[in-house]
């Protein structure tokens, strides 16, 4: 099956710093790739989708210069917390889809943990 | 704007006591249902996509069933192993993004 890897699987970081978190499809090439928070006992809330080559669509209510998406390659998308605080801290979880009629995968996740 | 909502919040079930999960959504024109399994600490794991009224899809105890309003997810005599929150989401006909329900936290007690 797709493959979606996502790393770090954990940090934990001051208040202030920046922290990058990668997600890559092994096994497939990503045309769209999707950022995703999810908050204990709650569900997944989108953050941005990106396209390969081009910028990232936020959703209404994310900062897009906090949270910064870079999408290189059609296997590769980045999401950088900037000057993290402590209400940063959250379950980032990004997913992978190859055709418009592919279903999303995802990756394992990454806590976040701002001190 | 989609809306997904799922019930029961947690259902906590017997080993072989089999049971159904709901899923009421509201989108403007569909383009795919889905199912995902999310075990703690995980990111989900995709179990099924459902397009159309009608359509079933099996996979192993569980089995999906979608109408116009809803889906339900039914789990045939489940194991421990099978304990996990199971997400719904849909797709808009015009769109590519996923709006989940906040799931059900199934538990099997052997």
């Amino acid at each position: 099956g797709a493959v979606v890897s996502q790393h770090p699987s954990w940090v934990i970081c001051k208040s202030g710093t920046s922290v990058k978190i990668e997600c890559r499809s092994l096994d497939f090439q990503a045309t769209t790739m999707f950022w995703y928070r999810q908050f204990p006992k709650q569900s997944l809330m989108l953050m941005a989708t990106s396209n390969e080559g081009s910028k990232a669509t936020y959703e209404q209510g994310v900062e897009k210069d906090k949270f910064l998406i870079n999408h290189a390659s059609l296997t590769l998308s980045t999401l950088t917390v900037t000057s993290a605080h402590p209400e940063d801290s959250s379950f980032y979880i990004c997913s992978a889809s190859g055709t418009d009629n592919q279903p999303q995968h995802f990756g394992d996740g990454t806590r976040l943990s701002i001190l | 704007e989609d809306q997904v909502t799922q019930s029961p919040e947690a259902l906590r079930l017997q080993e072989g006591e089999s049971s159904s999960l709901n899923c009421s959504y509201t989108v403007s024109g569909l383009r795919g249902l889905f199912w995902y399994r999310q075990d703690p600490g995980k990111g989900p794991e995709f179990l099924f996509t459902l397009y159309s009224a009608g359509e079933e899809k099996e996979k192993e105890r569980l089995k999906a069933t979608l109408t116009k309003k809803e889906s339900f997810l039914h789990i045939t005599a489940p194991k421990p192993e099978d304990s996990a929150t199971y997400l719904c989401a849909v797709q808009a006909a015009n769109d590519y993004k996923l709006s989940f329900g906040a799931g059900t936290t199934v538990t099997v007690r052997a």
